[in-house]
């Protein structure tokens, strides 16, 4: 029963161009994360947002959250081939919760 | 050294075979998770833990167990695995929020399992 689903499944840009992924959910949350997973190795995580906030900045990484329409977006300014990566989404319906709902994820291909 | 160190790497067996995949952490966290990655349907929660007298099931348990032999250490185990099990597994820890006032997960590198 995934919670989070993603769009696109996968994108290809240049190098200097943003990118912009988006994550729809299901139900309410309390938060709703971005991991990045580099190809094959564990996620990490990148940026947070509060169910009362509605944008977040974190260096080139823009996150903005509408509850009214249950959807996120992760921006990435001036992406480098280093953002090559695959990208999900997390939400969480209370802040202390075990139970983090992943979305499917967005394949980001960024060419130099 | 990895804050969250999963071994093996890789690993290949046979149907039928038990296979233990091991996890331990320097984090002092006291939650720990076992999930499954498998192509194009994200990450699904098998098992998670409190501490080690408190095991939980996820959302796709059967087929496995888990023992959490001490704070630092999760262990999963396919007591006889199947084909449809071949997936890449990660461990994960996390403070729930007693920090970063939500649940951030730090995750290991990852175990690929291939039954055969």
């Amino acid at each position: 029963s995934q919670q989070g689903e993603e769009d696109p499944q996968a994108l290809s840009i240049q190098e200097g161009e943003n990118a912009t992924m988006n994550c729809s959910y299901k139900t309410s949350i309390n938060n709703l994360q971005w991991y990045r997973q580099n190809s094959g190795r564990g996620l990490v995580h990148l940026i947070l947002i509060r169910s009362n906030e509605r944008e977040k900045h974190s260096g080139r990484l823009r996150v903005t959250l509408d509850t009214s329409k249950k959807s996120s977006s992760l921006l990435i300014t001036a992406s480098r081939a280093a953002d090559t990566a695959s990208y999900f989404c997390a939400t969480a319906r209370s802040y202390n919760t075990d139970k983090l709902i992943f979305g499917t994820g967005t394949r980001l291909q960024v060419f130099p | 050294d990895a804050d969250v160190t999963q071994t093996p790497r890789n690993r290949i067996t046979k149907t039928g075979k038990r296979i233990m995949l091991e996890c331990s952490q320097t984090k002092g966290h006291d939650r720990m998770y076992w999930y499954r990655q498998d192509p194009g349907l994200g990450l699904r929660l098998i098992y998670y833990s409190f501490d080690v007298k408190d095991i939980n099931k996820g959302e796709i348990s059967d087929g496995y167990s888990v023992s959490r032999q001490a704070q630092a250490k999760f262990s999963l185990s396919l007591e006889s695995a199947i084909p449809n099990q071949t997936a890449l597994y990660f461990c994960a820890t996390s403070d729930r929020g007693q920090i970063s006032g939500a649940n951030v997960l730090t995750f290991g590198a990852g175990s690929r399992l291939t039954v055969l």
